[in-house]
């Protein structure tokens, strides 16, 4: 079973709209970390945010905010008015202590901004 | 200067050939990582080193041998590689590897004929 899971592998919006990324995960550890990257096409993972498993609190650090909640093992990205620059491919990431801490990956879902 | 770099960013190669690919980073930090990026799978976790010392070797084929000399820099040396190892490959690094975020470079292209 995939451990990090992101169903959508393609969305494709127009400028304005507001889009959210789906990220669904699954751990036993009670003591993790959440991750979402963007990967534009220059192809490096530009990090965007980390949550720890002790905090459910959103977080909205401008046009990006972050719903992350346990009963659903989900951490969601939402992008408000979306922006033709947002076009990438979006990871989401999982982090867990009994994993030796290492980064686990979703597989990624591509967004696409048209004017 | 930007944080991680990698050169060459892109690499044809063939399979007798031999070549490294290198990573450095400007950040001060003290874990790197090796990652590939194949199209349509997930990144994939290579190996790891935490304070110059390998710490994880994800079952990757003896044909990828990396080397850290030092916390900035870390090499990924290839020989005898087959067509299915042309793919994107990605270095990392984060402050240490309990739980950091990892800041990547912008990955070398590399295509096997």
């Amino acid at each position: 079973a995939q451990k990090v899971t992101q169903a959508q592998t393609e969305i494709s919006v127009v400028e304005k709209e507001d889009v959210t990324l789906d990220c669904v995960y699954e751990t036993r550890d009670t003591t993790y970390y959440l991750f979402w990257y963007k990967q534009p096409p220059s192809g490096e993972l530009v990090f965007l945010i980390r949550r720890n498993s002790f905090d459910e609190q959103n977080e909205i650090s401008g046009r990006y905010s972050w719903n992350f909640q346990k009963s659903t093992s989900s951490f969601n990205f939402t992008i408000t008015a979306s922006q033709v620059v947002d076009s990438a491919v979006y990871f989401c990431a999982l982090s867990e202590r009994n994993a030796g801490n290492m980064l686990t990956f979703g597989g990624g879902t591509r967004l696409m901004v048209k004017p | 200067e930007t944080g991680v770099t990698q050169t060459p960013r892109h690499l044809v190669m063939g399979m007798t050939n031999k070549k490294s690919l290198k990573c450095e980073q400007h950040l001060g930090h003290n874990a790197m990582y090796w990652y590939k990026q194949s199209a349509k799978k997930p990144l994939e976790l290579m190996f790891v080193y935490n304070f110059k010392e390998q710490t994880e070797n994800n079952s990757v084929p003896s044909r990828f041998s990396p080397e850290c000399p030092n916390s900035s820099h870390l090499f990924l040396h290839l020989h005898t590689l087959q067509p299915e190892d042309s793919a994107l490959y990605l270095c990392a690094s984060s402050q240490d590897r309990d739980f950091y975020e990892q800041y990547f470079g912008p990955g070398t292209r590399l295509t096997v004929t």
